[in-house]
């Protein structure tokens, strides 16, 4: 049983335009959230994260919202620019096993920015 | 800097045999490494958690007899896939995390593709 998911497989945006990557969970204990961008190739790198205390975090042109009640995050990147296309995971920790430090990931959303 | 690196990043193998995946941190001493699987369009699933010096912890349902992790220094853990089967065709991934870095905080090697025949 999936505890996170993203339903999105891949999303399609045009440059300059905002994206939206979402990301849903079902286990309530989770308290610490994470996104990592995967190119090609390459091991997924750490983008942004989230604390459970916290409904928004923003870096640059990434934000990451919170809805706990909800138990969904969401990942806006704007503007979107051609060099973001990558694939996106969700990933959280604090609620498996009592293990802090283990993630659990969804299955990524692949997003394509169109010049 | 926080480099991770893989080998081999692609095997192929006979069932039966077994498979020794390599992944070292380049630039930081890591204390803890992770081995993660990942089936084609399935999310990135841990199968073990080790720490330098110690033996691993395995999650549920991974078979230690079959998945052997040693960590034997701060910048190398080695996975071996005893003998393989078709089934075990996955891409494995590792990731560390150093010393004094945050509980959250793991950087992922570019992973391993192993094709087993």
């Amino acid at each position: 049983d999936q505890q996170v998911k993203q339903n999105s497989p891949s999303l399609s945006v045009q440059e300059g335009r905002i994206s939206i990557l979402n990301c849903d969970y079902t286990n309530s204990m989770f308290d610490y959230f994470l996104w990592y961008k995967k190119y090609p190739a390459e091991g997924p790198t750490f983008l942004i994260s989230i604390s459970s205390i916290k409904d928004k975090n923003e870096d640059g042109r990434f934000t990451v919202f919170l809805n706990k009640s909800a138990k969904h995050l969401s990942l806006h990147i704007v503007p979107s620019q051609p060099g973001d296309s990558a694939v996106y995971f969700c990933a959280a920790s604090g609620g498996y096993g009592g293990s802090q430090g283990n993630l659990i990931f969804g299955k990524g959303t692949k997003l394509s920015v169109k010049p | 800097g926080a480099v991770v690196s893989q080998h081999p990043s692609w095997v192929i193998c006979k069932s039966g045999t077994s498979v020794k995946i390599e992944c070292r941190s380049l630039d930081f001493q890591a204390t803890t490494m992770f081995w993660y699987r990942q089936f084609p369009k399935q999310s990135l699933m841990l199968m073990a958690t080790s720490n330098e010096g110690s033996k691993a912890t395995y999650e549920q349902g991974v078979e230690k007899d079959k998945f052997l992790i040693n960590h034997a220094s701060l910048t190398l853990s080695t996975l071996t896939v005893t003998s393989a089967h078709p089934e075990d065709s996955s891409f494995y991934i590792c990731s560390a995390r150093g010393r004094g870095s945050p509980w959250y905080e793991q950087f992922f090697g570019p992973g391993t593709r192993l094709t087993v025949l």
